[in-house]
């Protein structure tokens, strides 16, 4: 599976939309590029997956850049409770997942 | 709520001993995976099962092993312990041998070796 890297941490406004950002350079036709985030050891959480088309949930969007080398969730109304860290994961479904160190996310008041 | 349990929430122990891990998956899935989530390690997969056999491996140590029994739930079995294996441990579940979103997380048990 790809290697994906992301920004260790960003803050963001409530109300205001969150842009988190990932980098999949080595990125193979066939993989998945996968969201999840977790909340203070929680387990966690899915929120979104695209292969490349952009996509869009009750939760989120998934835009992914036409050569998929890079893509962006984005929360369009941050509020307290989306503070997590949220792991970009690329992925053909090996089981060889690699969440990595992801994004800090908080939401500020 | 995920639907996914795990016993017990919390576990201290000393280098050396073995711990047993417990999992039950939400109500019908039939798919069990445990992963591994450590500071400097990030969250990696371990095994999987699928209604008592096991599917796939990953990076799981010579001294752990897991099992799925009838009832479907799963034991994560870890023996010799060392100050690394300190970590959350996380099952998760699925219906069928799925894709990750398909993939429901427990709450974890953290384990912490001393």
């Amino acid at each position: 599976d790809a290697k994906t890297t992301q920004p260790p941490s960003m803050d963001c406004a409530e109300g205001r939309a969150a842009n988190l950002p990932c980098n999949h350079s080595t990125i193979s036709g066939n993989e998945y590029v996968y969201w999840y985030r977790q909340i203070h050891s929680q387990g966690p959480q899915y929120i979104i997956h695209g292969l490349k088309n952009n996509e869009t949930n009750e939760m989120a969007s998934l835009i992914i850049t036409e050569d998929r080398k890079s893509s962006t969730l984005i929360l369009p109304h941050a509020t307290l409770r989306d503070t997590a860290v949220y792991y970009c994961i690329v992925t053909s479904g090996t089981y060889k997942y690699i969440f990595g160190t992801g994004t800090r996310l908080k939401v500020l008041a | 709520d995920s639907g996914v349990t795990q016993t017990p929430k919390h576990l201290i122990t000393a280098t050396g001993q073995r711990v047993t891990l417990r999992c039950s998956p939400r109500s019908g899935d039939l798919s069990v995976y445990w992963y591994q989530q450590s500071l400097d390690q990030g969250l990696q997969f371990l095994i999987q099962y699928y209604n008592g056999e096991e599917r796939a491996k990953g990076n799981i140590l010579e001294r752990f092993s897991a099992q799925q029994f009838p009832d479907l739930h799963s034991e994560l079995n870890l023996s010799s312990l060392e100050l690394g294996d300190s970590a959350l441990y996380f099952c998760a579940s699925s219906l069928a041998p799925g894709q990750l979103y398909e993939q429901y997380f427990g709450p974890g048990t953290r384990l912490t070796v001393t």
